[in-house]
């Protein structure tokens, strides 16, 4: 069974900063991972995603994958008060059903 | 923009009792999910299914059983229903291999 598992808990910085956030996963052959961004009482909503190793950059944000490492990280520049929010990580199964396996999140929390 | 809309918004049932969370798509995605979120667990998979007609057990299946009648429609049934089942509860629709979009969740107490 994949093992999703992200640090920190939860997370407080102050308007402007870089934020990184972190994602582990147990399955080397797992197809593509996803990152969402949930807003209290709000179902989650899909940001940006990564299939092969390196990294991919859109707007402010930029996610580096390591599969050597079995490591994904999030990186949001210029952080504002509208990404505070919980974010997910999902990596999905090598198994052909596409089914995907979610961490348990990380709490941000931009203070203007 | 891809919709799902799921009813009810929130549900208070008594133990014992049976409950019914329906949700409905307008994206024409074939693979609908049911998850639900609890503090610590982030989202576990209850159901899936590939069109109509097909209902899959996902990770935490026991207690529940799925419905899906329609392409736009999938059920999450609760028979007997119990204080542990007490979650907000996601659906959500999408394409193998492509992103989710998420309904606004069901709230349900089980008393």
């Amino acid at each position: 069974q994949e093992k999703v598992q992200q640090s920190p808990e939860s997370l407080i910085v102050p308007e402007g900063a870089m934020v990184s956030l972190n994602c582990s996963f147990s399955d080397s052959a797992s197809q593509s991972i996803w990152w969402y961004q949930q807003h209290p009482g709000k179902g989650p909503k899909a940001l940006i995603s990564i299939f092969s190793n390196g990294n991919k950059k859109e707007g402010r944000l930029t996610v580096y994958l390591n599969r050597a490492s079995l490591h994904v990280s999030l990186h949001i520049k210029d952080s504002q008060p509208s990404d505070s929010a919980v974010y997910l990580c999902a990596v999905s199964l090598n198994t052909g059903n596409y089914k995907y396996v979610f961490g348990a999140g990380t709490r941000l929390k931009v203070i203007a | 923009e891809a919709a799902v809309t799921q009813s009810p918004r929130n549900k208070v049932a008594v133990t014992g009792g049976k409950v019914t969370l329906s949700c409905n798509q307008t994206n024409n995605h074939n693979n609908m999910y049911w998850y639900r979120q609890d503090t610590g667990h982030g989202l576990r998979l209850i159901h899936y299914s590939y069109g109509a007609g097909s209902t899959e057990k996902g990770d935490i299946p026991d207690g529940y059983k799925a419905s899906r009648p329609s392409q736009e429609n999938f059920s999450l049934i609760l028979e007997l229903a119990t204080p542990s089942q007490t979650s907000v509860y996601f659906c959500a629709s999408g394409d193998a291999g492509f992103e989710q979009y998420f309904g606004p969740g069901t709230r349900l107490t089980v008393l």
